[in-house]
Formats: structure tokens, C-alpha cells, sequence
């Protein structure tokens, strides 16, 4: 595709459960990034990819969050035992190596009830 | 800490008003400054900014960086309905820091 792209858009689930969000970056891109935006808030940052490996992965609030990159271009960011605090829009982004500027997709609004 | 600042927090104007928009930053080893509207979930990219003084302009949106007192202004002129968003700004460091240090946006709301 043209852009980044991501799902679900929205997922709703119950406290206590295990979700995975996908992210499919821009073709050609090797730098993922993972953030997360709350309301009334800018983005937060959470972790960056560099092809397959994790780069920093400094923005992960504790241990529940995880995200992996296999292959180098698709993402998945899971969180188990989801609490209602992890209730935000994720927002996925890509860019080439070396650049600065990042492409962001749709986002998935996560609903912990 | 790495600190970005927007203001004003929210704006609305009629249409056809001239608009700007403020960021400022306190960050260690600046890179680069870009600047993202946000009508739903994704923030498109505007502009990004690296040195002093130069205006990037696209349409009747235009942006400037100054490095010496530390922020950029995003002008709009002769607004739109269209323009309505948030105005995202975001600080990118050197030195292997790859992510985007974000404000809180600015809310403009545009009456027809």
C-alpha cells in the first residue's frame, strides 16, 4: 500500500486480556516506531525498530507491553493483562533509515472496559 | 528532561483569519523540528525544520525555526473549514535518539 497501515482500527476488550496490534509500514522502510496517544495528549513514544531488532524500546511502560518485528517490515505490538490505563489511540509510524521525517498511520483506538 | 511546549492550547477563528501557532523547546542535542495536522487518528506531516531562519511554505501554510531563542511559529493564512485539526509539534535529538518527542498539539477550530 501507499501508506502505513494498521489494525483493527478499533478494538474494544475486557480488562485482564491479552490484544495484538498490527502495524504494516510504508514498502521500503526499515524504521518502525510504536506510540501511544492519549486524550487531549500529543503522541508517546514507545519503542523503535531498525529492521528485525529492537532499538529502543525505552518508551515501554513495564513489562505487560512487548513488540516484536520478525521479518522486518510488519509489527506487532501486544499487551497482556490489559488495564483500563492502556485505553488510548496506538499510532504506528515509518521512515527510511537516516530520515528524519516519520509516516503515521490510522492508528488503533484500544477500549479496556 | 526534554520538554516541548504549544501554545496557545486551543484557538478558534472565522474563516479567512490569519492564524499562528507556537512551539517551544527545551531539549539537549536538537536535530530537527517537524510539524504534523491531526484531523482524526493519523497526523500527517507538514514540515520539517532544521536550521534558522528559513521559511518552509506550502500553500498558505508556512513555518519557521529559530535556534537561538529556542521555538517555530506555523503560520496559516486566509483559514479554511479544512484547516480544523490539531497542529502537532515534535523534537527529534541527535546522537542514536530516533523517536519524536511531541507537545500537546494545538486545537484549531475554523467557523464558516
Amino acid at each position: 500500500g501507499a501508506g502505513v497501515s494498521q489494525t483493527p482500527s478499533n478494538k474494544v476488550t475486557e480488562k485482564g486480556k491479552y490484544v495484538e496490534l498490527r502495524c504494516d509500514p510504508i514498502s521500503g522502510h526499515t524504521a518502525l516506531y510504536w506510540y501511544r496517544q492519549s486524550l487531549g495528549q500529543g503522541p508517546e513514544f514507545l519503542i523503535y525498530f531498525q529492521g528485525t531488532g529492537a532499538a529502543d524500546d525505552s518508551g515501554l511502560p513495564n513489562d505487560r507491553f512487548f513488540a516484536v518485528r520478525p521479518e522486518g517490515s510488519v509489527s506487532t505490538l501486544k499487551i497482556q493483562r490489559t488495564e483500563r490505563g492502556d485505553s488510548a489511540v496506538y499510532l504506528c509510524a515509518s521512515s527510511l533509515t537516516g530520515s528524519d521525517t516519520q509516516y503515521f498511520g490510522p492508528g488503533t483506538r484500544l477500549t479496556v472496559l | 528532561e526534554d520538554k516541548v511546549v504549544q501554545s496557545p492550547l486551543s484557538l478558534v477563528v472565522h474563516e479567512g483569519d490569519t492564524v499562528t501557532l507556537n512551539c517551544s523547546y527545551e531539549v539537549t542535542n536538537f536535530r530537527s523540528l517537524l510539524w504534523y495536522k491531526q484531523e482524526k487518528k493519523a497526523p500527517t506531516f507538514l514540515f520539517m525544520l532544521t536550521s534558522s531562519g528559513i521559511e518552509k511554505k506550502s500553500g498558505r501554510l508556512s513555518s519557521i525555526l529559530d535556534k537561538k531563542e529556542l521555538f517555530s511559529i506555523l503560520n496559516i493564512t486566509a483559514t479554511q473549514t479544512g484547516d480544523s485539526a490539531v497542529y502537532l509539534c515534535a523534537v527529534r535529538l541527535n546522537f542514536g535518539n530516533e523517536k519524536l518527542t511531541f507537545g500537546t498539539g494545538t486545537r484549531l477550530t475554523i467557523i464558516p
